[in-house]
């Protein structure tokens, strides 16, 4: 059973205008959640996060949003940039720190000229 | 450049042997977690270490093991291979405060033939 799923396996979106990723989630226990990028013959790269007490969290051209009564998060880019094409991961981790992340499956960001 | 370092990068076995994968954390790091990403698959947590002790464990089958050194270099030992173990087999660590961030090393390649 996934408890964090990215329905979409990939997103086409032309260069400068917002790309949306969206991640939805089942277990109620998770109180962290962050996205990875990962090109391809390289490990995932961390991008940004969010705690379960807010609802908003910002750093550059990436804003992550998590609406926890909907158990969705998503990943917002602004502008797209040709250097944002890759897999981009959301994971999900419950108390305290100590246990391994729960993966989606990803979604491949594609950024067309 | 994460700091974390895999080897090797690549490795081709066939089906009943046993390999071993090695994990170097980032300095100061006390975390180790190992993660399988199986084709289509979204990352998988396997197993977590602190410190050399098993601090969790996900879906790590059997036949899989795993220990941390005292100098925190980590290792995952694959017995028994068969078709279905071949994957990408990332390791991560993360310091006692950033728990929640794990990095990521680029990878081992494991091909069973």
């Amino acid at each position: 059973d996934q408890q964090v799923k990215q329905n979409s396996p990939s997103l086409s979106v032309q260069e400068g205008r917002i790309s949306i990723l969206n991640c939805d989630y089942t277990n109620s226990m998770f109180d962290y959640f962050l996205w990875y990028k990962k090109y391809p013959a390289e490990g995932p790269t961390f991008l940004i996060s969010i705690s379960s007490i807010k609802d908003k969290n910002e750093d550059g051209r990436f804003t992550v949003f998590l609406n926890k009564s909907a158990k969705h998060l998503s990943l917002h880019i602004v502008p797209s940039q040709p250097g944002d094409s890759a897999v981009y991961f959301c994971a999900a981790r419950a108390g305290g720190g100590a246990d391994g992340l729960t993966f989606g499956k990803g979604t491949h960001l594609i950024i067309q000229p | 450049d994460s700091g974390v370092t895999q080897t090797p990068k690549h490795l081709i076995t066939a089906t009943g042997q046993r390999v071993t994968l090695r994990c170097s954390p980032r300095s100061g790091d006390l975390s180790v977690y190992w993660y399988q990403q199986s084709l289509d698959q979204g990352l998988q947590f396997l197993i977590q270490y602190y410190n050399g002790e098993e601090r969790a464990k996900g879906n790590i089958l059997e036949r899989f093991s795993a220990q941390q050194f005292p100098d925190l270099h980590s290792e995952l030992n694959l017995s028994s291979l068969e078709l279905g173990d071949s994957a990408l087999y990332f390791c991560a660590s993360s310091h006692p405060g950033q728990g929640a961030r794990p990095f990521f090393g680029q990878g081992t390649r494991l091909t069973v033939v």
